[in-house]
């Protein structure tokens, strides 16, 4: 049961431009939501969260959007980066128990230059 | 920032063998620590919740006496792997809870088993 979905494995965008990756959940019962950044054979690097009870959440050039209804969320990037070019995965935690994070599959992004 | 570090970063030995991997909260102490298994192209899967001083709670499919988890301090969780195989061989990353919201992880240890 997969419970947070990232439907498209890769994207590719060109520099300057904007970035939007989505992710999709089942639980209506997560508090949060996270997303991180991932290069080859290191850990993933946290960048921006989101609480259940908001809808919008900026930093810099990323900004997380939640859409409780549709139990979507999607990050975008403007304007995009060549070192933006990762592997972006979004997480989500039950706060209630072990705050585990269940995690999508993942989205490959590249910038191309 | 928060910083996580994992020992060793890649690790190879021969099938039957255990291994140990070492996780360390290097400026916060982590009440819990969480560890994780990645496959080639797919999605971090958790494995257990490691919390100090107390036993580990596994995720369902995870075998405890293969995973032996020891959490001895609020900066160091340890995963040993036990008679390791060829399926074995993935990349086991950690991570420490400093606030609800966020988890700092680790660089991550490659184990490749003979």
């Amino acid at each position: 049961d997969q419970q947070v979905k990232q439907n498209s494995p890769s994207l590719s965008v060109q520099e300057g431009r904007i970035s939007i990756l989505n992710c999709d959940y089942t639980n209506s019962m997560f508090d949060y939501f996270l997303w991180y950044k991932k290069y080859p054979a290191e850990g993933p690097t946290f960048l921006i969260s989101i609480s259940s009870i908001k809808d919008k959440n900026e930093d810099g050039r990323f900004t997380v959007f939640l859409n409780k209804s549709a139990k979507h969320l999607s990050l975008h990037i403007v304007p995009s980066q060549p070192g933006d070019s990762a592997v972006y995965f979004c997480a989500a935690v039950l706060i209630q128990g072990a705050q585990k994070l269940v995690f999508g599959q993942g989205t490959r992004l590249t910038i191309n230059p | 920032g928060a910083v996580v570090s994992q020992h060793p970063s890649w690790v190879i030995c021969k099938s039957g063998t255990s291994v140990k991997i070492e996780c360390r909260s290097l400026d916060f102490q982590a009440t819990t620590m969480f560890w994780y298994r990645q496959f080639p192209k797919q999605s971090l899967m958790l494995m257990a919740t490691s919390n100090e001083g107390s036993k580990a709670t596994y995720e369902q499919g995870v075998e405890k006496d293969k995973f032996l988890i020891n959490h001895a301090s609020l900066t160091l969780s340890t995963l040993t792997v036990t008679s390791a195989h060829p399926e074995d061989s993935s990349f086991y990353i950690c991570s420490a809870s400093l606030v609800p919201d966020t988890q700092y992880f680790g660089p991550g240890t490659r184990l490749t088993v003979l």
